[in-house]
């Protein structure tokens, strides 16, 4: 059975104290590994698509790393507005276009 | 820019009640998507459609139905709403180029059902 865990389930950062988040996955074949961050009250908003084995994406100051078990989001020097739920998904080679999901990362970045 | 509304943010129901949420999209998108969101539990798949008419079973499709009868509109029923239905849902849709393309999601609707 395919699984997604994400670790930890909270987070606290000072501003400016950077740190990573991890997304573990058990799939038969993965197809792509989707990065999204959410606001308290509001729908994913999508961060990156990472497709294999070394591959890395970066935007501001986020930057997701991608191994054949697990990819990391990393947060360099956060600021508070970076505190969010992260999510993370894998759509694999038999799920055409479906996600599934892990259950999120709750980041708190204190001033 | 892609844009997915939802027909409501807020909504309260009665045990029994029937219950219908709409999702709307405005970029031609043929794939769209109905999940429910709970703590602890992430996002989980109810039903999903590839196509005007077409529609999947998702992940935890008990209790629900769903309807698309033109391609901008993906409808998610309960027919007899239940306590354990009380949680939040989001709609999602997808453009079909390209196998590897992200969800655009919509903004959620949180039912309670009392």
């Amino acid at each position: 059975e395919d699984q997604v865990t994400q670790s930890p389930e909270a987070l606290r950062l000072q501003e400016g104290e950077s740190s990573s988040l991890n997304c573990s996955y058990t799939v038969s074949g993965l197809r792509g590994l989707f990065w999204y961050r959410q606001d308290p009250g509001k729908g994913p908003e999508f961060l990156f698509t990472l497709y294999s084995a070394g591959e890395e994406k970066e935007k501001e100051r986020l930057k997701a790393t991608l191994t054949k078990k697990e990819s990391f989001l990393h947060i360099t020097a956060p600021k508070p507005e970076d505190s969010a739920t992260y999510l993370c998904a894998v759509m694999t080679t038999d799920s055409w276009g479906k996600l599934q999901f892990g259950a999120g990362t709750q980041v708190v970045v204190t001033p | 820019d892609v844009k997915v509304t939802q027909s409501s943010r807020y909504l309260v129901k009665r045990t029994g009640e029937k219950v219908f949420l709409e999702c709307v999209q405005d970029m031609d998108h043929e794939n769209m998507f109905w999940y429910r969101q709970d703590p602890g539990l992430g996002l989980r798949l109810i039903y999903f459609s590839y196509d005007v008419k077409m529609k999947e079973k998702g992940d935890i499709p008990e209790g629900y139905s769903v309807s698309r009868e033109k391609k901008e509109r993906f409808s998610l029923i309960l027919e007899s709403a239940s306590t354990n239905q009380t949680s939040m849902y989001l709609c999602a849709s997808r453009p079909p180029r390209g196998i590897y393309n992200e969800q655009f999601f919509g903004p959620g609707t949180r039912l309670t059902v009392l």
